[in-house]
């Protein structure tokens, strides 16, 4: 069963700073992996995906990497802004129906 | 991006009384979806996959009379809380994956505050 798991639970950077989010999964056979932010009481967006294929992705100040075979990917923000304040989930695809396995979260907040 | 439509995004019930939940597809037909709950400050559990056409398949421990789903066309799937309770107060998303494939991505409704009093 797969397992994901984030750290840190929690991160506070002043406004400016680059903002580092781990995600670590046991089971290395994945479709693909998806960083997703969550503002509070509401859905998810979806902020990129990394095909199993793949060792990065971007998107504008977005970047996240993939190494598959140690079971871990990264989520980088840079120059992090006030908006950015948001809880960050990664999750797993491991079946070709589409379910997703989920870390618990990293709660970010940037001061301004 | 695909659209994956929720309603309602907010639901008040008495205890006894039961709340469905739709989650649609806007844009792109989809065979299967997928129920998540959510507790305060947790992550995202799955409880079950609605399959169009057929019945759902529930995680375990996750009762399948309490949670009705129903999915009666290729773009509508409901999630029904039965007789609700307090502890099922929580926050539920669903989420689609356009037909592409096992590498297409995944997009969640706006989800639904259920609260029980």
């Amino acid at each position: 069963k797969q397992e994901v798991t984030q750290i840190p639970a929690a991160l506070s950077v002043p406004e400016g700073e680059n903002l580092v989010l781990n995600c670590s999964f046991t089971d290395s056979a994945i479709y693909n992996l998806q960083w997703f932010r969550q503002d509070p009481g509401k859905g998810l967006t979806s902020l990129l995906l990394i095909q199993s294929s793949q060792r990065e992705q971007t998107s504008g100040r977005l970047n996240a990497s993939l190494d598959k075979s140690s079971g871990r990917s990264t989520l980088y923000i840079a120059a992090s802004q006030p908006g950015d304040s948001a809880t960050y989930l990664c999750a797993t695809r491991t079946d070709s129906w589409g379910k997703l396995q989920f870390g618990a979260g990293t709660q970010v907040v940037v001061t301004p | 991006g695909a659209v994956v439509s929720q309603h309602p995004s907010w639901v008040i019930c008495k205890s006894g009384t039961s709340v469905k939940i739709e989650c649609r597809s806007l844009d792109f037909q989809a065979t299967t979806m997928f129920w998540y709950r959510q507790f305060p400050k947790q992550s995202l559990m799955l409880m079950a996959t609605s399959n169009e056409g057929s019945k759902a398949t529930y995680e375990q421990g996750v009762e399948k009379d309490k949670f009705l789903i129903n999915h009666a066309s290729l773009t509508l799937s409901t999630l029904t809380v039965t007789s609700a309770h307090p502890e099922d107060s929580s926050f539920y998303i669903c989420s689609a994956s356009p037909p592409q494939g096992a590498t297409t991505e995944a997009f969640f409704g706006q989800g639904t505050r259920l609260t029980v009093v």
